[in-house]
């Protein structure tokens, strides 16, 4: 089967950078994505690695690492509204069948 | 263009009642999905539907049917709903085999006394 592990929660001051990590275990590795969800909102899409290497995306980076099994999140010149949960999530296998980290509960701070 | 649209927004159910949550996207989405999220969790996959006429279970399929009625929809099911089926479901979609961008409808509140 699939696991995913990342931190439960973490805490950045506004406008510093903050590192959200996740390592896996799957079979059949599809890809690593990551997902913003605010307090009783939706999950919505922040970025997708297939590949080794980061992608970057306005202040929003994500890298992979799939010798390691590993990737993060970055999230640079933190504002407040970034305070939100983060899950990362692996497809795997020969359809698309997604499994969710349990998620990152970022607080931002003055 | 709507997205991916779910009705109802809440409900509360007694046990042993039956309901259906509808999913709706207009993006023209290969496949669908259906989500529960309990407090603090992620999200578990209940079934999937890689494309239409097609359905799989998920992570925790036991208690629910669903039905892809056509390429749009995307029907979860509670035959006999039970107090561990309260959670929020949501429905998502995504078009492209092998990337993971899924895009989620807002969700359907659910408690079940």
């Amino acid at each position: 089967g699939q696991s995913l592990e990342q931190p439960s929660e973490v805490t950045a001051v506004e406008g510093a950078i903050v590192q959200i990590n996740c390592t896996y275990q799957t079979s059949g590795f599809y890809g690593l994505s990551w997902y913003q969800q605010h307090d009783g909102g939706a999950p919505t899409f922040l970025s997708y690695n297939a590949l080794d290497g980061l992608e970057e995306t306005g202040r929003f980076s994500s890298f992979l690492s799939r010798s390691d099994s590993y990737g993060y999140l970055l999230l640079q010149e933190l504002q407040m509204k970034d305070s939100a949960s983060y899950f990362c999530a692996v497809g795997s296998g020969g359809y698309q069948k997604v499994t969710f980290g349990t998620g990152t509960k970022l607080q931002v701070i003055p | 263009n709507a997205g991916v649209t779910q009705t109802p927004k809440f409900q509360v159910l007694k046990t042993g009642q039956s309901m259906t949550l509808q999913c709706a996207q207009d993006m023209n989405h290969n496949s669908m999905y259906w989500y529960r999220q309990d407090p603090g969790m992620g999200l578990r996959l209940i079934y999937y539907s890689a494309s239409e006429g097609t359905t799989d279970k998920g992570e925790v399929p036991n208690g629910y049917n669903v039905s892809r009625l056509n390429k749009r929809e995307f029907s979860l099911r509670l035959e006999s709903a039970a107090p561990s089926q309260t959670s929020v479901y949501f429905c998502a979609s995504n078009i492209k085999r092998g990337h993971n961008e899924q895009f989620f409808g807002p969700g359907t509140r659910l408690t079940v006394l």
